[in-house]
């Protein structure tokens, strides 16, 4: 089974200044990482996603993510953030392993609010 | 491609009604999943088709719900008897056979009073 905690439910940050959006994940198999954001009363919208390769990967709006395997950890970053960035960002797994649903399994989320 | 659409998107309903969403997929996405998202948590896996086999499903649904996807189209859920727990957002996302991506449809809000 896999576990997503995301460290921090608010983070609150003013426009242009950096952010950083904290995620680790357990997991008895290997996974592949996905950070989805969701604006008020809307699906989920992929931000990016790990598969393999580069531990750094870019996504859309800006934001990157580095994959680290010895913290378990995928954290999302921007350097200078927008009053529309303002949105629920949320981390997600899918276990690599053939014949399964491959479902995600999401961490609570993170309410990021970009201040004027 | 017009994305996954989910209908309708607001549901109010007394406890004890019948209701049923549907979710059409991309067209060419052989693979649905439903989840369901309470407030202030990640959404939170329901169910599994490829095409129209139903091959996975979670301990969160119970007997009352049942998920249909009759000739690997659109999707339907129903919960029969609603309960006030059952209050939340039930989202549908369908995936290709080549990417481990997931669309994510706009959701349904469920409201039980």
């Amino acid at each position: 089974a896999q576990s997503v905690t995301q460290l921090d439910s608010q983070v609150p940050v003013f426009e242009e200044a950096p952010v950083e959006l904290r995620c680790n994940y357990s997991s008895s198999v290997s996974v592949y990482l996905f950070w989805y954001v969701q604006y008020p009363n809307q699906g989920l919208q992929l931000l990016l996603k790990y598969l393999s390769g580069s531990t750094l990967v870019k996504g859309i709006n800006g934001f990157e993510a580095e994959f680290n395997k010895s913290q378990t950890s995928f954290h999302l970053r921007k350097p200078s953030v927008h009053i529309s960035d303002t949105a629920e960002y949320f981390c997600a797994v899918i276990p690599i392993s053939s014949g399964s649903a491959r479902q995600l399994t999401f961490g609570s989320g993170t309410q990021l609010t970009v201040l004027p | 491609d017009t994305g996954v659409s989910q209908n309708p998107r607001h549901k109010i309903t007394k406890r004890g009604q019948n209701v049923t969403f549907r979710c059409d997929p991309i067209s060419e996405h052989n693979r649905l999943y439903w989840y369901r998202q309470t407030l202030g948590q990640g959404p939170e896996f329901l169910t599994y088709f490829q095409n129209e086999a139903q091959l996975e499903k979670s301990r969160l649904l119970s007997d009352r719900f049942s998920a249909e996807r009759p000739k690997g189209s659109f999707s339907t859920l129903e919960i029969q008897r609603t309960e006030q727990g059952d209050s939340a957002m039930y989202l549908c996302a369908s995936k290709g056979q080549v990417t481990d991506e997931q669309y994510f449809g706009p959701g349904t809000r469920l409201t039980v009073t």
